[in-house]
């Protein structure tokens, strides 16, 4: 009865792969987001989706792209991964009225060999 | 370009001190300002909330907070070696989105 699970916890994979990180959450939240932690612990935003919408797309490569099939679930899925690509990729949930009060998934360390 | 700016430390306080973090942010409309607590390894929780200027006590956290000098702070009272964590702070910026902007974080190390 985890809040925000996603998975794999760990990926290691190599150059040019193409590799998917599945979040659900059971909290009833109505907005989800996508979250990239590098090595010096820099938690930057890479979407957020609202109701199915994507409602914010920071500069990311258009390798990134966000899968929603309902507003339990946020997928990421990455098309030829590169060296930079390796972090940790945390979901995380939230209800649209309390933006900021987020609710973040264990986290995906990714690791491009 | 907003910003959240926090020292990266680490900040080393003895056991049952008082340890005093702080976060500076560039954006002058933000609304809404966030503590994240980060254990090595694991993922961001929220403990703290404050939108209004002034203080804010939950249990032996504080949160302090002033719009003008563009400043939010987290005191932790009596602290712990279980405090010992990655704290970061986190700004909903104002003009839309309301995506939380986090800052580097801080890492405060509680040592007996």
């Amino acid at each position: 009865d985890t809040a925000v699970s996603q998975t794999p916890k760990y990926l290691v994979t190599q150059m040019g792969n193409d590799k998917s990180i599945k979040c659900e959450q059971n909290l009833g939240h109505d907005t989800m987001y996508w979250y990239k932690q590098d090595s010096k612990k820099f938690l930057k935003i890479m979407f957020s989706y609202n109701n199915k919408e994507l409602i914010i797309n920071e500069t990311v490569p258009n390798r990134f792209s966000p899968k929603s099939p309902d507003k339990a679930h946020l997928n990421l899925h990455i098309n030829s991964l590169e060296l930079g690509d390796s972090a940790v990729y945390f979901c995380a949930s939230s209800q649209r009225q309390e933006f900021g009060k987020l609710f973040f998934g264990s986290g995906t360390q990714l690791s491009v060999l | 370009q907003k910003e959240v700016e926090q020292n990266s430390g680490p900040l080393s306080v003895p056991e049952g001190a008082i340890a005093s973090l702080n976060c500076t942010y560039s954006d002058r409309g933000s609304q809404s300002f966030f503590w994240y607590r980060q254990y090595s390894g694991k993922s961001p929780e929220l403990i703290m909330s404050i939108y209004s200027n002034g203080d804010k006590e939950d249990g032996r956290f504080t949160a302090q907070l002033n719009k003008a000098s563009q400043y939010v702070s987290l005191l932790i009272r009596d602290s712990q070696p279980s405090d010992s964590a990655t704290y970061l702070c986190a700004v909903n910026e104002s003009g839309g989105s309301y995506i939380p902007t986090f800052g580097r974080g801080t890492s405060l190390i509680v040592h007996p």
